[in-house]
């Protein structure tokens, strides 16, 4: 079945570092990827998406580009922010149902982000 | 826009008692629904989904149960309380034609 592995962290770091979280996954046929944030005591937000190979998602100064050959999506961003110490999660949606059937997403363990000022 | 909404915020409540979660989404229809509960930890477990009214899929055996009795509308039960059902429980949606699922803020469920 489908799978998603991210590295699970904790991941600690400073203002104005850069920052990268690596999320592969296993799927048949072509999913469509994305990245969730859960800041704490929420729920999960929706930070970006890509639907098909070499699709790049960017949102908020996050980034993260679907690579088919290596089945991989890492998180990227230039400069975090205190503000940016929250869970994330890499989820996987499986297309094959393209009929606009129910649309189940493998999650991640998730990742946790601390930010230090 | 959409929304979607959980309540309560947070539920203390005794082993052996019931429990109703609701979960509603305004501002479109026929929604995919979904019920996800996220232990300690970080996790997320799928636990029901829903394509359209009384339409309920379990993805694991358990002592919940769910019932979709609107289209906008997803109620997560118990009769009975266990100690394990803790958690955060996460109600979603979906639209039709999209995939990417839109979670609402969450119910802290403790049992005690």
């Amino acid at each position: 079945g489908d799978s998603v592995t991210q590295m699970e962290g904790p991941v600690t770091l400073s203002e104005e570092a850069f920052l990268t979280i690596n999320c592969t996954y296993t799927a048949t046929g072509y999913p469509s990827l994305f990245w969730y944030v859960q800041y704490p005591g929420e729920g999960l937000q929706l930070l970006l998406k890509a639907t098909k190979a070499d699709d790049k998602g960017s949102n908020k100064g996050f980034e993260a580009t679907y690579r088919k050959e290596t089945t991989s999506f890492h998180l990227e961003k230039g400069s975090v922010q205190v503000s940016d110490s929250a869970v994330y999660f890499c989820a996987l949606s499986d297309n094959r149902n393209s009929g606009g059937s129910n649309y189940k997403l493998t999650f991640g363990k998730g990742t946790l982000l601390t930010v230090n000022p | 826009s959409q929304t979607i909404h959980q309540w309560p915020a947070t539920l203390v409540q005794p082993v052996g008692s019931p429990l109703s979660l609701e979960c509603t989404v305004e501002g479109t229809s026929n929604p995919n629904l979904y019920w996800y509960r996220q232990a300690a930890g970080r996790g997320l477990q799928l636990l029901f989904y829903s394509v359209g009214i009384g339409q309920i899929s379990s993805e694991v055996p358990q002592n919940l149960s769910a019932s979709r009795p609107q289209d906008r509308q997803f109620i997560l039960s118990s009769k009975k309380l266990l100690l394990s059902d803790s958690g955060f429980y996460l109600c979603a949606w979906s639209s039709y034609s999209y995939n990417e699922q839109f979670f609402g803020p969450g119910t802290r469920l403790t049992v005690l």
